[in-house]
């Protein structure tokens, strides 16, 4: 099985402040990696799919990169509501797996 | 606007069997495929498995094979999934999602408001 993992686990940042967060997959995916981030007691909310493409109606201070193993999500000139826990996701289809990565807490 | 609209939280005895339903509207329900994603309180997400509304395949992750099964009636627009045996480690938020397909990609766009799952004797 694909196992991700990120990094950190959870850091604190402030208003304004460019933050990175990193993916790693057990093995090589392509591009086949979403993100998605949730706010608490919410549904989790897409972001990014394919590594770099920023899903519609997602403020361009988010983006994302990386292929094959490493990922990465940056959030520049962080805001209020940017606030909440990111997962990353591989979406290898065969066989069909979907494993999210432990996540990664922005707090202030 | 596309909306997907699940059933309310429930309380179930250890050993017991629970139904999640899932309402989808503003699209057409059989051209997506419906995920299932549960979250225990405080914790990651895990992926369940998938139900094609169209011709009814479905594909489970291998922890809950056996376990679980999902379904869909589209003359509702509703898939659902079931859940057997339930044990404590089972009581989570459980998420249905839409998946959509770029390329050979798979995203999920649009997520229900979750269903709590408590297991309480």
């Amino acid at each position: 099985d694909i196992q991700l993992t990120q990094s950190p686990l959870s850091l604190s940042a402030s208003v304004g402040d460019r933050v990175t967060i990193t993916c790693r997959a057990s093995q090589s995916i392509g591009t086949s990696l979403n993100w998605y981030q949730q706010s608490p007691g919410k549904a989790p909310k897409l972001l990014i799919y394919l590594a770099a493409s920023l899903q519609h109606g997602v403020p361009s201070r988010f983006s994302g990169g990386g292929s094959g193993t490493n990922f990465t999500l940056t959030i520049n000139s962080l805001q209020p509501e940017d606030f909440a826990t990111y997962y990353c996701q591989q979406s290898y289809r065969n066989p069909p797996m979907f494993t999210f990565g432990p996540g990664t807490k922005v707090d202030i | 606007q596309v909306q997907l609209v699940q059933s309310g939280a429930v309380v179930k005895k250890p050993g017991a069997s629970v139904r999640v339903s899932c309402k989808s509207s503003g699209y057409t329900f059989f051209g997506y495929h419906i995920y299932w994603i549960r979250q225990v309180p405080g914790q990651g997400l895990q992926w369940l498995g998938r139900v094609d509304p169209n011709t009814g395949v479905t594909n489970y992750a291998q922890n809950f094979q056996g376990r679980v099964s999902m379904t869909s009636d589209t003359s509702i627009s509703t898939a659902y999934m079931d859940l057997d045996s339930l044990g404590s480690d089972d009581a989570a938020v459980y998420f249905c999602a839409r998946g959509r397909y770029v390329s050979t990609h798979v995203l999920f766009d649009f997520w229900g408001q979750g269903t709590l799952v408590t297991v309480s004797s």
